[in-house]
């Protein structure tokens, strides 16, 4: 059992090239979810899916999209880099109950770099 | 909207002192409250949870209680160690579709041996 896996670790990328972030989780969760780490800001949310097929926007998501084709992958695109977008971003999974308590599971994170 | 403010940093400490995190949200309605640890160079994990009020979350140590009538979930261990070295995360969720955790702007521990 593997958990959250995030590849690839590091990245930089000059301005306006595109590249995926990928995210795989080995436990079955219907919810996933990409956040961007800032200094001094907390995490904030991406975008997020419920389930395979399903995606929506979350806080912060201009510059990024995102497609759920299987439940185990939710990979992250960036279209063309910007500066801005140099974060290291999380991407997490958890059970989709009633409550909203379930536990989130992140990933180890990927650090961007845009010159 | 939601937001959480938590003690700013860092917090520097010996070895076998106590800690406390201060962490206050505000809300409309009764979210669960998380803390999350941030190890250097890993992810964050769930250090502890409470779903309701008057709940208290506990784990390695640690422990928070859910005060709905001050709005706050303080962070609490009666001794540190050098391996709790870590940025410590305040978080609160909603039972929305989103399940965004809105998180706090982390605290920075550094223990002392």
């Amino acid at each position: 059992n593997a958990g959250v896996t995030q590849t690839p670790k590091f990245q930089v990328l000059k301005t306006g090239q595109s590249m995926t972030l990928q995210c795989a989780q080995d436990m079955n969760h219907e919810y996933m979810s990409w956040y961007r780490q800032d200094p001094g800001m907390g995490l904030r949310l991406i975008h997020y899916s419920v389930g395979a097929g399903i995606t929506d926007q979350g806080e912060v998501p201009n510059g990024y999209n995102v497609s759920r084709s299987t439940t185990e992958d939710f990979p992250l695109r960036l279209l063309s880099a910007a500066p801005s977008q140099t974060s290291v971003y999380f991407c997490a999974s958890s059970y989709f109950g009633t409550g909203g308590g379930e536990t989130q599971y992140f990933g180890p994170g990927t650090r961007l770099l845009v010159l | 909207g939601d937001s959480v403010t938590q003690m700013e940093g860092p917090v520097t400490l010996s070895e076998e002192a106590f800690l406390t995190i201060n962490c206050t949200y505000t809300a409309t309605g009764y979210p669960s409250l998380f803390w999350y640890v941030q190890y250097p160079g890993e992810g964050l994990q769930l250090l502890l949870k409470a779903t309701k009020a008057d709940d208290k979350g506990s784990n390695k140590g640690f422990e928070a209680t859910y005060r709905k009538e001050t709005t706050s979930f303080h962070l609490e261990k009666g001794s540190v160690q050098v391996s709790d070295s870590a940025v410590y995360f305040c978080a609160l969720i909603f039972s929305g579709s989103a399940r965004q955790l809105t998180f706090g702007s982390g605290t920075q521990l550094t223990v002392l041996p």
